[in-house]
């Protein structure tokens, strides 16, 4: 167990639909990533939070967004889905000061839109 | 902008075999360079980082050396196991906030 807990850890869904996916970081991490692992585009930085606050923006799309909650956890919300998006979504989480040397992942979230 | 570039795979040994995985980058400033690893249906693992030039990151058998003459941070082992089938991530980080940028990956596959 590395500490940082996403799920579900499978979901399956179909066009048009709007999932969450949630994440709770690892304890006294608070900084969370959120990344894209597809076939096609190899893992993507999409959202970067910290104490509850946007600190960097990747590749996200403007049908997905995020936001950190005060106990920390992170949730990523992506609507209007399409079959493009169907990939394993990663969060990551570090503590202050660490920076990527204190990256925590958890398992990940399979998302199949059918 | 930072970008991360990796050998492609699969890369396929046997046991024993030496391993030699690139890696380059392009980034400005002065980044930090890692080696995350993933097993079969895990999320990422850090395996070794360096966070300054001819610094050598090791883990686990496993060594790369930061080159900033040659923007590279090749990962090396010099006897692979069964065990170390696995995707290989290069990956930087540069500027505010941490942010990682990974490479495409690398799919190692050992035999026995």
């Amino acid at each position: 167990d590395s500490g940082v807990t996403q799920t579900p850890k499978h979901l399956i869904t179909a066009t048009g639909q709007r999932v969450t996916l949630r994440c709770s970081p690892r304890s006294g991490d608070l900084s969370v990533y959120w990344y894209q692992q597809s076939l096609d585009q190899g893992l993507q930085f999409l959202i970067q939070y910290y104490n509850g606050e946007e600190r960097a923006k990747g590749n996200i799309l403007e049908r997905f967004s995020a936001q950190q909650f005060p106990d920390l956890h992170s949730e990523l919300n992506l609507s209007s889905l399409e079959l493009g998006d169907s990939a394993l979504y990663f969060c990551a989480s570090s503590a202050i000061g660490q920076g990527p040397r204190g990256y925590t992942f958890g398992s990940g979230t399979r998302l199949t839109v059918v | 902008g930072n970008s991360v570039t990796q050998m492609e795979g699969p890369v396929t040994l046997s046991e024993e075999a030496f391993l030699t995985i690139n890696c380059t980058y392009t980034a400005t400033g002065y980044p930090s360079l890692f080696w995350y690893v993933q097993y079969p249906g895990e999320g990422l693992q850090l395996l070794l980082k360096a966070t300054k030039a001819d610094d050598k990151g090791s883990n686990k058998g496993f060594e790369a050396t930061y080159r900033k003459e040659t923007t590279s941070f090749h990962l090396e082992k010099g006897s692979v196991q069964v065990s170390d089938s696995a995707v290989y991530f290069c990956a930087l980080s540069s500027g505010g906030y941490n942010k990682l940028i990974f490479g495409a990956g690398t799919r190692l596959a050992v035999h026995p």
